[in-house]
């Protein structure tokens, strides 16, 4: 079955650590997007890529970083820069940026204390 | 930067009632899409809108693309218990390479 997967589902980390968030797709996408989302409120983008090699920050980039090393694996990392991380982050591909219907993994929930 | 306003917030409905919302936008957009997420999980695409006026359904789910091009409508006709969750609706135009999202509004379904 074709989808995207993430994983944990849910991950605690402690204050001031670096965490990696799992971002995989096996339905030939070109392109992959992360996005935070908050109690009572929509989706933020953080980070998105078109291809591989190639990430362009969204609206609330500061504070976390991205790889792209290989079509169908778009990696987060949540640095100790991040002020508020803890959220539900979601990674989403579509075919590519002009075909804009998106499709969602199951997300991950962090709790940082 | 855009901002997408959706209504209402949320309902509180009685199962087989039909539902009504509305996703209005001060720009113009090109794609409506409309999605549907369950607590704890990724949401789900429910139906997508490219032409100014379209009207599209999926099973009990109908959306417009408003003629304006500043808005998009969902109903959902004889309400089921499963079709409790939020709904968000999602706009692009092109040149800007990203979806803006609603706040979305919660349907619960009173027993």
């Amino acid at each position: 079955d074709g989808g995207i997967t993430q994983s944990p589902k849910y991950l605690f980390r402690k204050e001031g650590q670096n965490v990696t968030l799992s971002c995989e797709q096996n339905l030939n996408h070109d392109a992959m997007y992360w996005y935070r989302q908050d109690p009572g409120q929509g989706l933020r983008l953080i980070y998105y890529s078109q291809i591989v090699n190639d990430f362009q920050k969204g609206d609330i980039a500061e504070g976390y970083s991205v790889s792209r090393e290989k079509k169908e694996s778009f990696p987060l990392t949540v640095t100790s820069a991040q002020k508020n991380p803890t959220a539900f982050y979601l990674c989403a591909s579509s075919i590519d940026l002009v075909r804009y219907e998106q499709y969602f993994g199951p997300g991950t929930r962090l709790t940082v204390t | 930067g855009q901002q997408l306003n959706q209504s209402p917030q949320s309902m509180f409905i009685q199962e087989g009632e039909d539902v009504s919302m509305n996703c209005t936008s001060s720009s113009i957009f090109n794609t409506w899409l409309w999605y549907k997420q369950e607590p704890g999980e990724g949401p789900v695409l429910l139906i997508a809108l490219y032409k100014a006026g379209e009207l599209t359904s999926n099973g009990r789910l109908t959306a417009q693309f408003g003629i304006t091009r500043k808005d998009s409508f969902l109903n959902i006709s004889a309400s089921i218990p499963s079709d409790v969750g939020i709904y968000f609706c999602a706009g692009y135009n092109f040149g800007n390479e990203k979806l803006t999202f609603g706040t979305g509004t919660r349907l619960t379904i009173i027993p």
